[in-house]
């Protein structure tokens, strides 16, 4: 089945500076990618995702870029605020359905 | 828009109590109905899925059971609880049509089993 690793587990940064979180996937046929934002007891919320017919997707300061070939794709944060610290989540998913989560990785950024 | 519910919050039950915790979605017919858990720090484990009412799959065996009595209701039960129980337990669903379609989470439930 579908394995998802990411890394780094957690990351800190200055604000202002960018960050990237990566995620890669084993089964080649996950054609689906979304990544998730989790705050301190609340549940995980919807920032991007992307699908397999797209290499790079962006919406603000938010991007995430995919690498079939690779099996990777990766989350990037630039300019970061306070506000984006928060715990984010990787997924891989075929068609949709079966989604498997990568394990997290934790984001603190300093003021 | 659709919406996704579920209750209580926060829970705090002594050990070998039940649990029932309820989950409901709005603005969708059919959705897959899904539960995980989460321990404090941790990522998100699977534990039940369903595509369809009295359709339950189990991802992991405890003591922990799913039901889906109506379309968009899906209910975690336990009859005794135990203390690892205690975690984030949330709640989601996604679309069964359509491709790429994302999964929805609700506000979560903290459960402590003391």
């Amino acid at each position: 089945g579908e394995n998802v690793e990411q890394h780094p587990s957690t990351l800190s940064v200055q604000e202002g500076d960018s960050a990237v979180i990566k995620c890669t996937y084993s089964d080649s046929a996950s054609n689906y990618f979304p990544w998730y934002k989790q705050e301190l007891g609340k549940g995980p919320q919807l920032i991007i995702d992307i699908r397999s017919n797209v290499g790079e997707k962006k919406d603000q300061r938010i991007a995430v870029t995919l690498n079939k070939t690779a099996k990777h794709f990766s989350l990037h944060i630039t300019e970061t605020q306070p506000e984006d610290s928060a715990v984010y989540f990787c997924a891989a998913s075929i068609l949709g359905q079966n989604f498997v989560f990568g394990p997290g990785t934790r984001l603190s950024v300093l003021p | 828009s659709q919406t996704i519910h579920q209750w209580p919050a926060t829970l705090v039950q002594p050990v070998g109590s039940p649990l029932s915790l309820e989950c409901t979605v709005e603005g969708t017919s059919n959705p897959n109905l899904y539960w995980y858990r989460q321990a404090a720090g941790r990522g998100l484990q699977l534990l039940f899925y369903s595509v369809g009412i009295g359709q339950i799959s189990s991802e992991v065996p405890q003591n922990l059971s799913a039901s889906r009595p109506q379309d968009r209701q899906f209910i975690l039960s336990s009859k005794k609880l135990l203390l690892s129980d205690s975690g984030f337990y949330l709640c989601a669903w996604s679309s069964k049509t359509g491709l790429g379609n994302t999964i929805y989470f609700g506000e979560g439930s903290w459960l402590t089993v003391v």
